[in-house]
């Protein structure tokens, strides 16, 4: 299993150029997530999705979409990137399991994609 | 809503002593507590959960974390660092199990010296 794995590793752009992260998972996990890292800022959530065909918006969604294109993939856009964004983002996958009598819901987390923002 | 806080932004300890991250959070529902550790240059790993089933979790490398729900805290142990854990900590909370969303603390870094 390669578990979850982001393209690209490193990315320049732009203000103003759009981009499209892609995501992809091989664990079957129903939900996917697309975080942000910034420096003292933990990772923000921007986008999740609870399952195939459904997207909700996480804590920091202004700038992006997303599309669950399947069970598998889960991709960001930056449709007018602006330096704001420059960011390291990671995508995440997750599956709920029974254990020890409690559903517990751990979350697989990508390599994650360097953008710099220019 | 849920927050978490990190205390201590850097953590510099000798190889062989105690490391002790400090992790408190808020939650208006009983949580999931997680501790997450990252290597230069990789994403996220998880290093132990706390799920209800006991107060004291157990997770790789060593390290282990108590649940105290009357000090909202869970902090993050190891008796004797290693080099090679030389690394960002992240603790991070859930209200719940199904596709839920994690809330982050700020990040420790830790420094460990020979």
């Amino acid at each position: 299993n390669a578990g979850v794995t982001q393209t690209p590793k490193f990315q320049v752009l732009k203000t103003g150029q759009s981009m499209t992260l892609q995501c992809a998972q091989d664990m079957n996990h129903n939900s996917m997530y697309w975080y942000r890292q910034d420096p003292g800022m933990g990772l923000r959530l921007i986008y999740y999705s609870a399952s195939e065909g459904t997207t909700d918006k996480g804590e920091v969604p202004n700038g992006y979409n997303v599309s669950r294109l399947n069970k598998r993939e889960f991709s960001l856009r930056l449709e007018s990137a602006a330096p704001s964004q420059t960011s390291v983002y990671f995508c995440a996958s997750s599956r709920s399991d029974l254990e020890q009598g409690y559903w517990t819901d751990t979350q697989y987390f990508g390599p994650g994609t360097r953008l710099t923002v220019l | 809503a849920q927050s978490v806080t990190q205390l201590g932004s850097h953590v510099s300890v000798s190889e062989g002593a105690l490391v002790l991250l400090r992790c408190n959070y808020s939650s208006s529902v009983p949580p999931y507590l997680f501790w997450y550790v990252q290597y230069p240059n990789q994403g996220l790993q998880l290093l132990l959960k706390y799920t209800s089933a006991a107060t004291l979790v157990k997770g790789i490398n060593g390290f282990e974390a108590e649940f105290k729900k009357s000090e909202t805290s869970f902090h993050l142990t190891k008796p004797s660092a290693h080099m090679s854990d030389a690394a960002e900590y992240f603790c991070a909370v859930s209200a719940g199990a199904a596709g839920n969303k994690l809330t982050f603390g700020g990040g420790t870094r830790v420094l460990v010296k020979p």
